[in-house]
């Protein structure tokens, strides 16, 4: 039973250009989150996809912004990259809205921007 | 790998050693909690979680405290081991799949 699995593990982008940062939810999930997490922190909340729509979303800029699929698969893509967006962008899945469904997350995609 | 709690309060702790991790939480109307173990260079890994209709919830050498009166939480860990040593965090939301808001982690440090 694969867990949440995350791509690419590690990455370099200059400042101005775009990433895109895969997900794949653990088997059976069908809820998506995001979470962004710089040095030193906790992580924060980006977005979540559920039925292939942005359900909910933190206090992130519009360059920010996401795609689930039908196989409930999903994409982070951030535009107009900044020196602050470096971070661990962690992907979380879990089983749609009921209440206390655990949370899985991935191992994370490492964003440096240079 | 990148460390992700590169500033963080730390507790170290002799092995075999119990270990008591501290959260303090702001939301009154948070109804779910977890724990999660995080190792460096690795996404986060869930623990344990407790509702909020309870106050102890026991697992495999794990034990989470809810005291919802002075918005506190814990973690126990019996026994600590090596293995343990990582940054641990504590989320929390107000139930069914809401966003989870993390604390601000604790680097739990073991020495042999």
């Amino acid at each position: 039973d694969a867990g949440v699995t995350q791509s690419p593990t590690h990455l370099i982008k200059t400042r101005g250009q775009q990433v895109t940062l895969r997900c794949s939810p653990k088997s059976g999930h069908d809820t998506v989150s995001w979470y962004q997490q710089a040095l030193g922190q906790g992580p924060q909340f980006i977005f979540q996809y559920y039925e292939e729509e942005e359900r909910q979303r933190g206090n992130f800029p519009d360059r920010f912004s996401g795609h689930q699929f039908p196989n409930y698969s999903s994409e982070l893509n951030v535009n107009a990259l900044l020196l602050g967006d470096s971070a661990l962008y962690l992907c979380a899945s879990s089983l749609g809205t009921r209440w206390g469904n655990t949370i899985y997350f991935g191992e994370g995609s490492w964003l440096t921007v240079v | 790998g990148e460390s992700v709690g590169l500033h963080l309060p730390t507790l170290s702790v002799q092995e075999g050693d119990n270990s008591i991790i501290n959260c303090a939480y702001s939301n009154s109307a948070s109804d779910y909690f977890i724990w999660y173990k995080q190792e460096s260079g690795k996404g986060p890994q869930f623990i344990i979680d407790i509702r909020s209709n309870m106050d102890k919830r026991q697992g495999q050498r794990v034990t989470v405290l809810l005291n919802k009166t002075v918005k506190h939480l814990s973690l126990q860990i019996a026994a600590t081991q090596p293995g343990d040593s990582a940054v641990y965090f504590c989320a929390e939301n107000i139930g069914g799949n809401t966003p989870l808001v993390f604390g601000k982690g604790t680097r739990l440090s073991v020495i042999a």
